[in-house]
């Protein structure tokens, strides 16, 4: 089974709104409403900031936010800051009962 | 709060297995949906297979079915994740994480990761 396709890498300015998708199949992403995504900065574990395609963890900012549109989730992130900067995965549960992570997307803040 | 401490790193040679250990503490592992995910150098995260709380199953990446193996020490509330006939490819990161699974929603508690090494 192939990752999930995400774009390799996404650059903004600061205070500038960014969006990441993350495109799968009616087998994952557009099968289920269960698509997390996380952050993950350089030397550091990954921390979630979506489930549940568009549920955010409490202590997550509500700059970011996400969605679904058939087979493609989508991750936005609004008034960008330099923290932002950072790889981004997302990841989606599957028909046959596992999961599969997408490829990740550098967020590159100008 | 759930913390989740790893074993440490391990050197390993080509054709060997390992087995990383994942031990919990604040709460009962198999209440959490636990698992395993690795990030190889330069590559993206990769999930390797998995618990479902409740049920107790556990399902595994089709890329990694014949090579892995997930178990549970309720005894010591020690999760393990054994990867058999290692080559350098497998040289990566690998965590243990509750990263939630199907209806079982993410508590995004995660290891602090053991760094495989595979050399020839």
């Amino acid at each position: 089974q192939s990752a999930l396709t995400q774009p390799a890498s996404v650059s903004g300015s600061p205070g500038q709104s960014i969006t990441i998708s993350c495109t799968g199949t009616t087998s994952d992403v557009g099968g289920f409403n269960y698509v997390s995504w996380y952050q993950q900065h350089p030397g550091q574990v990954p921390r979630l900031i979506i489930y549940n395609v568009s549920h955010r963890p409490s202590g997550v900012s509500n700059r970011f936010s996400g969605s679904k549109s058939g087979n493609t989730a989508s991750l936005t992130i609004s008034g960008l800051q330099a923290e932002d900067e950072a790889e981004y995965y997302c990841i989606s549960y599957t028909s046959i009962n596992t999961q599969i992570f997408g490829g990740g997307t550098k967020l590159t803040v100008l | 709060q759930v913390q989740l401490v790893q074993s440490g790193a391990e050197m390993k040679k080509s054709g060997s297995s390992v087995k990383v250990s994942c031990k919990a503490s604040g709460g009962t592992l198999s209440d959490y949906a636990i698992s395993w995910v690795r990030k190889a150098p330069g590559q993206g995260l990769e999930w390797m297979g998995g618990n479902i709380p409740i049920y107790g199953t556990i399902n595994y990446a089709q890329k990694f079915q014949d090579r892995v193996t997930i178990t549970a020490d309720e005894s010591t509330n020690t999760a393990y994740m054994e990867l058999r006939s290692l080559t350098s490819e497998d040289t990566a990161l690998y965590y243990c994480a509750d990263i939630g699974y199907g209806d079982f929603a993410p508590f995004d508690y995660w290891g602090q990761g053991t760094l495989v090494t595979v050399s020839s």
